[in-house]
C-alpha cells in the first residue's frame, strides 16, 4: 500500500473563485471517503463513494460542492463559488471495504488546507 | 440525531501520569467505534471495537467498550510527550457508509 494522496496540499484562492481537488486511494480499496475538518473540529462526513457509486452526501452539504470517482479510482471534489466558511482542511480516506475486523479501516490522506481570502 | 461527544475537550498532564479519555455516542444501527490519533496532519487509527467488554491494547494504549451504556474509553499509561496530539472518537453507522466524529480530546504531556 503506498497510501492515499491528495492533491494539492494547499490552496489559496478568492472567494467566488471554483476550486477543485483530487485523492488517489489505495489501491484495491473500494470505499473512498471525503470530509471537512475545522480547526478544533474533528472530521465532517461530506460524501461517501463505492466504487464509482455516490452512495451517501452529508444533509448539510452545499449544492456548490460537488463530487466524482470515474472508474471507481481516484475522486474529485469541488468547490464552486467559493465562500470563506469554506476555509478548512478536506481529507479524504479510503477503505478496502471487503475486509473484516480492524484492518478494514479508514486510511486517512494527508489532506488538502484551503484558504478562501 | 447521531451524535458523538468526547471529553475532556482538553487535558494537560505530566510525563508519567496516567490519563483516561471518554466517548459517548448516539448513533443508530451502530456498527463499531474507532479511535484516532491526530498529529498535526491526518488521523492515524488506533483502535477499533466492536463488541462490549473486550480489551484492546497496543503498548500503552488501551480501550473497550460498552455497547449498553454507549460509551468507550481510551486509557494511556505512563504517557510520553509524543503522545501529545487529539484524540478523535469515531463511530461507523451500521450501512458502513457514514462514520461520526467527535471533537477530539487535545493531550499535552508536559515533560
Amino acid at each position: 500500500d503506498t497510501g492515499v494522496s491528495q492533491n494539492p496540499r494547499h490552496k489559496i484562492t478568492k472567494r467566488g473563485q471554483n476550486v477543485t481537488f483530487r485523492c488517489d486511494p489505495i489501491s484495491e480499496h473500494n470505499r473512498l471517503y471525503w470530509y471537512r475538518q475545522t480547526l478544533g473540529q474533528g472530521p465532517e462526513f461530506l460524501t461517501y463513494f463505492q466504487n464509482e457509486a455516490q452512495l451517501e452526501k452529508s444533509r448539510l452539504l452545499s449544492d456548490r460542492f460537488s463530487a466524482e470517482r470515474p472508474k471507481g479510482s481516484f475522486s474529485t471534489l469541488e468547490i464552486q463559488r467559493t465562500e470563506q466558511g469554506d476555509s478548512a482542511m478536506y481529507l479524504c480516506a479510503s477503505r478496502h471495504g471487503a475486509r473484516t475486523g480492524p484492518t478494514d479501516t479508514q486510511y486517512f490522506g494527508p489532506g488538502t488546507r484551503l484558504t478562501v481570502l | 440525531e447521531d451524535k458523538v461527544v468526547q471529553s475532556p475537550l482538553s487535558l494537560v498532564v505530566h510525563e508519567g501520569d496516567t490519563v483516561t479519555l471518554n466517548c459517548s455516542y448516539e448513533v443508530t444501527n451502530f456498527r463499531s467505534l474507532l479511535w484516532y490519533k491526530q498529529e498535526k496532519k491526518a488521523p492515524t487509527f488506533l483502535f477499533m471495537l466492536t463488541s462490549s467488554g473486550i480489551e484492546k491494547k497496543s503498548g500503552r494504549l488501551s480501550s473497550i467498550l460498552d455497547k449498553k451504556e454507549l460509551f468507550s474509553i481510551l486509557n494511556i499509561t505512563a504517557t510520553q510527550t509524543g503522545d501529545s496530539a487529539v484524540y478523535l472518537c469515531a463511530v461507523e453507522d451500521g450501512t458502513g457508509n457514514q462514520f461520526y466524529f467527535g471533537t477530539g480530546t487535545s493531550l499535552t504531556v508536559i515533560p
